[in-house]
């Protein structure tokens, strides 16, 4: 069974930065798109960054570009995503998603629990 | 692109059916002929989960009581009878298009 296990969220001050960690197993890593997608508390789901199963392409929502830095280590089927310059909006719960194949055209089929990164002085 | 569903709340009775709708701001079709409109679920204090991908094929382990319909700009998720492990809510999500995006979500309760 596919496993996404996500880590490194916590309590950061604004302008503050933090590395999420997701850890994949169950499947090849490397042949699998990967993606972060989060949601404020209450609030509905927003798309995040996306990147290859190589990791030669990476994808950015307007309101992380610049700021926000997708990558994965194939060899340690981890997939990590450097957020700098936080924001009080960008609190959130922050999933890991797996694309079903090479893109996430068919949007994501497996998820993880999610690790919540909170931006307050 | 923006996806706008409604309703945004969708009280039901048990066993009732239930239909969301999702619109898309431009064409969801592909040049390789496939429709990329997918939809999710997200049970309370869940994470989401796929339910239906290219419009209206079905996840494994999806019940049949969920389908989806719809082409080019226009889609619709629909509950032919509403059980109680369906409360939840639902969201429609393009994929052929960067950035991706999600509907604002359509929250199913009982009655």
């Amino acid at each position: 069974e596919v496993q996404l296990l996500e880590s490194g969220g916590g309590l950061v001050q604004p302008g503050g930065s933090l590395r999420l960690s997701c850890a994949a197993s169950a499947f090849t890593f490397s042949s699998y798109a990967m993606s972060w997608v989060r949601q404020a508390p209450g609030k509905g789901l927003e798309w995040v960054s996306a990147i290859s199963g190589g990791g030669d392409s990476t994808y950015y929502a307007d309101s992380v570009k610049g700021r926000f830095t997708i990558s994965r280590d194939n060899s340690q089927n981890t997939l990590f995503l450097h957020m700098n310059s936080l924001r009080a909006e960008d609190t959130a719960i922050y999933y890991c998603a797996k694309a079903p194949g090479l893109s996430s055209k068919e949007g994501f089929d497996s998820w993880g629990q999610g690790t919540l990164v909170t931006v307050s002085s | 692109v923006v996806m706008t569903q409604s309703p945004l709340s969708l009280p039901v009775t048990l066993g009732q059916p239930a239909s969301i709708s999702c619109r898309s701001s431009q064409s969801l079709v592909s040049s390789d002929g496939n429709t990329y409109l997918n939809w999710f679920q997200q049970r309370p204090g869940q994470s989401p989960r796929r339910l239906i991908y290219k419009v209206s094929n079905r996840d494994s382990g999806v019940p049949d009581r969920f389908s989806g319909s719809g082409s080019g700009t226009d889609f619709t998720l629909k509950i032919s009878r509403v059980e109680a492990e369906d409360v939840g809510v639902y969201y429609c999500m393009q994929g052929i298009h960067w950035p991706r995006t999600f509907g604002q979500g359509t929250k199913v309760e009982i009655k």
